[in-house]
């Protein structure tokens, strides 16, 4: 079985100040890691994910995420938010068996303010 | 890239009438199928998916089911809305195993009266 833990439901936060977004899962199969990115009145996108090989993976606009297999934690961080960040981000595990089961978690809202 | 199609956009049922809600996908061949449903403060629940046509797999016990008749299809379906089905559908699709990302239809308002 697999399970997807977001333990903050809401992250409110200054423009230009540094976050930390949680996510934890369990699976007894190996499993590829996603961080999801939903903005206000769009559809959901990729915004980074782990296969292999360097722990630490970078998105296109400067958040970026470590897997951390001991802790089964894929957190995902920012060093300095803008306001157009304000989105929900929903973290996700797709096993790597030839079922191609994705769950997600119950996502995070990150609110930025000025 | 693929391109999923999901209608219809909004949708208002009565209580114990049926529901089929059907999900196509362009630019790729035997995607991986997914139906989720999204609430608010609980993220994305997966309710079934599948890796081809006729094979379905169901994550969560209740009132919906899924079919898969051709390859690029999905449909969500039920035979009697309940109140408690109302929710925002998604499907997604996913090429594997060496293509991992997920892409998503724009979403299916259901709502149950």
């Amino acid at each position: 079985a697999q399970s997807v833990t977001q333990l903050d439901s809401q992250v409110p936060v200054f423009e230009e100040a540094p976050v930390e977004l949680r996510c934890n899962y369990s699976s007894s199969v190996s499993v590829y890691l996603f961080w999801y990115v939903q903005y206000p009145n769009q559809g959901l996108q990729l915004l980074l994910k782990y296969l292999s090989g360097s722990t630490l993976v970078e998105s296109i606009n400067g958040f970026e995420a470590e897997f951390n297999k001991s802790q089964t934690s894929f957190h995902l961080r920012k060093p300095s938010v803008h306001i157009s960040d304000t989105a929900e981000y929903f973290c996700a595990v797709r096993s790597m068996d030839s079922s191609y089961k994705l769950i997600f978690g119950s996502g995070t809202r990150l609110l930025v303010r000025p | 890239s693929q391109t999923i199609h999901q209608w219809p956009a909004t949708l208002v049922q009565p209580v114990g009438s049926p529901l089929s809600l059907e999900c196509t996908v362009e630019g790729t061949s035997n995607p991986n199928l997914y139906w989720y449903r999204q609430a608010a403060g609980r993220g994305l629940q997966l309710l079934f998916y599948s890796v081809g046509i006729g094979q379905i797999s169901s994550e969560v016990p209740q009132n919906l089911s899924a079919s898969r008749p051709q390859d690029r299809q999905f449909i969500l379906s039920s035979k009697k809305l309940l109140l408690s089905d109302s929710g925002f559908y998604l499907c997604a699709c996913s090429r594997g195993p060496t293509n991992t990302e997920a892409f998503f239809g724009q979403g299916t308002r259901l709502t149950v009266v």
